[in-house]
């Protein structure tokens, strides 16, 4: 049973477009979020976070939105650049569970000049 | 501030054999977890360490299991290897339990034969 679910393997956006990342979850405890992105031959490198205390967050060029309500959460790229071109995890855990991060399967996002 | 290393990058055992991973956390981390990553099941999370103790651990069989040593470096073992074990093994410290941003290594590639 897959808790946290990202239902786009791909997506292509034009540099300088917006890119929107989504994921959805199933569990009710989850209550942090992050947003990972992976390189090829690379660990994955965090990007931001949000507390379920929050709708948004914002840092530099990527912000995250959760909906509590739907389970659902999205991360959004503006302007998008090549260099962005990654593998995107979404990743939950649950207050009691200390570090344990569950993940999506990723979305590998390409980013055209 | 040097990143998360992880020795060795790859390794190739066959099927019976036993690995040994090393993990060495961002100095003044004292939190370590392992995750292991498969195109098949993702990035699942295998277990937490803090203190030189485990702390949580995934839905692994006994064949999986991991130390802590008193400067927070970390060692995983799989004992009796199988075919399904090959995957990037991926290593996360940050800075104590919990809710903290979990930063990755390199990982390590299995491959068993």
């Amino acid at each position: 049973d897959q808790q946290v679910k990202q239902n786009s393997p791909s997506l292509s956006v034009q540099e300088g477009r917006i890119s929107i990342l989504n994921c959805d979850y199933t569990n009710s405890m989850f209550d942090y979020f992050l947003w990972y992105k992976k390189y090829p031959a690379e660990g994955p490198t965090f990007l931001i976070s949000i507390s379920s205390i929050k709708d948004k967050n914002e840092d530099g060029r990527f912000t995250v939105f959760l909906n509590k309500s739907a389970k659902h959460l999205s991360l959004h790229i503006v302007p998008s650049q090549p260099g962005d071109s990654a593998v995107y995890f979404c990743a939950a855990s649950e207050y009691n569970q200390g570090g344990k991060l569950i993940f999506g399967q990723g979305t590998e996002l390409s980013v055209k000049p | 501030k040097a990143g998360v290393t992880q020795t060795p990058r790859y390794l190739i055992k066959t099927r019976g054999q036993q690995v040994t991973l090393s993990c060495s956390p961002i100095s003044g981390h004292r939190s370590v977890s392992w995750y292991q990553q498969t195109p098949g099941q993702g990035l699942q999370f295998l277990f937490e360490y803090f203190s030189e103790t485990q702390r949580n651990k995934g839905n692994f069989p006994g064949r999986f299991s991991g130390r802590q040593f008193s400067n927070s470096r970390s060692e995983m073992n799989v004992s009796t290897l199988e075919l399904g074990d090959s995957a990037l093994y991926l290593c996360a410290s940050s800075l104590k339990q919990g809710r903290e941003t979990q930063y990755f290594g390199p990982g390590t590639r299995l491959l068993v034969l």
